[in-house]
């Protein structure tokens, strides 16, 4: 079956250093995307990961393991507009289209 | 100003009473899709539509329909809502569905309750 598993809730400082993991299984992997979403506006496109290594934006990072089915978000230097969630989203292709499974997000608190 | 647009952002409605949450963007996206976003569950893809005229059932498509008939507009249909529809509804688009690092833009959201 498809499933993305992300820790639920987190806590950093502002100033240090956050990474978020994401695990999933899926037969028809096609690139795996990070979104932000404050709470109660619309997700953002933050990060966008289909071979293995790791993209960097920034302040933000992301790394890709295919082999692991495994992922990680890397925020630097945290300010507290950084507190919102973290979504992690794979798209598949198993049957063919181009469908997108979302994990249930982490929520980023950052502490001044 | 690019966007996707979605009306209404909030409806409170009653069982049984058909309704249509509409869906536009003005990027000649390929690509649309349509969430609801529950607590504890996420973001889940009710449909999708690769271009226009063709649409796909994503994992939770009971009790909605869709159509594509313009490349822009991409409406969600629910026949005949019932309280477990309750829920934050997104829309979204892409340049295309290839793989390519095209994100998903997604409109402000559309808040339902079904009573």
């Amino acid at each position: 079956g498809q499933n993305i598993d992300q820790p639920t809730e987190m806590t950093a400082t502002e100033g240090a250093i956050v990474q978020i993991n994401c695990t999933y299984q899926t037969s028809g992997f096609n690139g795996l995307f990070w979104y932000q979403q404050h709470a109660g506006e619309a997700p953002t496109f933050l990060s966008y990961n289909v071979l293995d290594g790791l993209e960097e934006k920034g302040r933000f990072s992301s790394f890709l393991s295919r082999s692991k089915g495994y992922s990680y978000l890397l925020l630097k230097e945290l300010q507290m507009k950084d507190s919102a969630s973290y979504l992690c989203a794979v798209r598949d292709s198993t049957s063919g289209t181009y469908k997108y499974i979302f994990g249930t997000g982490t929520r980023l608190k950052v502490l001044a | 100003e690019a966007q996707v647009t979605q009306n209404p952002r909030y409806l409170i409605t009653v069982t049984g009473k058909k309704l249509t949450v509409t869906c536009s963007q003005n990027m000649n996206h390929e690509y649309m899709s349509w969430y609801r976003q529950d607590p504890g569950l996420g973001l889940r893809q009710i449909y999708y539509s690769m271009n226009v005229e063709v649409t796909d059932k994503g994992d939770v498509p009971e009790g909605y329909k869709v159509s594509r008939k313009e490349k822009r507009n991409f409406p969600l249909i629910l026949e005949s809502p019932s309280p477990n529809q309750t829920s934050l509804y997104f829309c979204a688009s892409s340049l295309a569905a290839e793989p390519y690092s095209y994100e998903q833009y997604f409109g402000p959201g559309t808040r339902l309750t079904v009573t």
